[in-house]
């Protein structure tokens, strides 16, 4: 089965430099989650979004940004590095459906995109 | 506000023994809980789930939890540890309904098999 898709799975910056991750969710899947897991910590979440459109918030920093295109792909942009943005970072994707719908949403998890600023 | 705690950043178990990694959460409602496990330079893989209905649920790999909510816990068990097994562990809630599909994470515990 197609699993969540990152890339690219490592990249080395500077500091001060820009970069930016991919995500290439599951199939028919309609919201996307970033996470943030520093070295030793346990994830953290960044960012989602829900067809298209931020729908929910985390601790991410005013340096990032992110958005969900069309073909629900995401990419996470990170400017203005800085050492502490080293870390490996999550994309998961899951099929919310309707919001109207309390319903059960497994996130699926890629396999993470390392990020080493030096 | 929801959160979770891991008691035990390391625990060590032989090969064989049982495991019992620990896991509470704090939620003024009932949320979906998760188990994931992470190998070493890899990805977060699912274990298992709580959402509703039984309360003792089993995953993959031998392993399964059981939500006490008069506890507030959802401890994972393996009744026999297997050299394989040894990774970090990561208990996770969701909100129940609502817009908010985030996890919260716990602080993860690494578990050591010995042979």
């Amino acid at each position: 089965a197609a699993g969540v898709i990152q890339s690219p799975r490592h990249l080395i910056k500077e500091k001060r430099e820009t970069a930016t991750l991919k995500c290439y969710p599951i199939p028919r899947h309609d919201t996307v989650y970033w996470y943030q897991q520093g070295p030793g910590q346990d994830p953290q979440f960044l960012i989602s979004f829900y067809e298209k459109m931020q729908s929910d918030k985390g601790s991410i920093p005013d340096r990032f940004s992110a958005q969900q295109f069309s073909d629900y792909h995401s990419e996470l942009n990170m400017s203005s590095l800085e050492l502490g943005d080293s870390a490996l970072y999550f994309c998961a994707s899951s099929l919310v459906g309707s919001w109207r719908e309390s319903s059960y949403n497994e996130q699926f998890f890629g396999p993470g995109t390392r990020l080493t600023v030096l | 506000a929801q959160s979770v705690t891991q008691l035990g950043s390391h625990v060590s178990v032989s090969e064989g023994a049982l495991v019992l990694l620990r896991c509470n959460y704090s939620s003024s409602v009932p949320p979906y809980l998760f188990w994931y496990v992470q190998y070493p330079n890899q990805g977060l893989q699912l274990l298992l789930k709580y959402t509703t209905g039984a309360t003792l649920v089993k995953g993959i790999n031998g392993f399964e939890a059981e939500f006490k909510k008069s506890e507030t816990s959802f401890h994972l068990t393996k009744p026999s540890a297997h050299m394989s097994d040894a990774a970090e562990y990561f208990c996770a809630v969701r909100m129940y309904g609502g817009a908010t599909n985030k996890l919260i994470f716990g602080t993860g515990t690494l578990l050591a098999v010995q042979p």
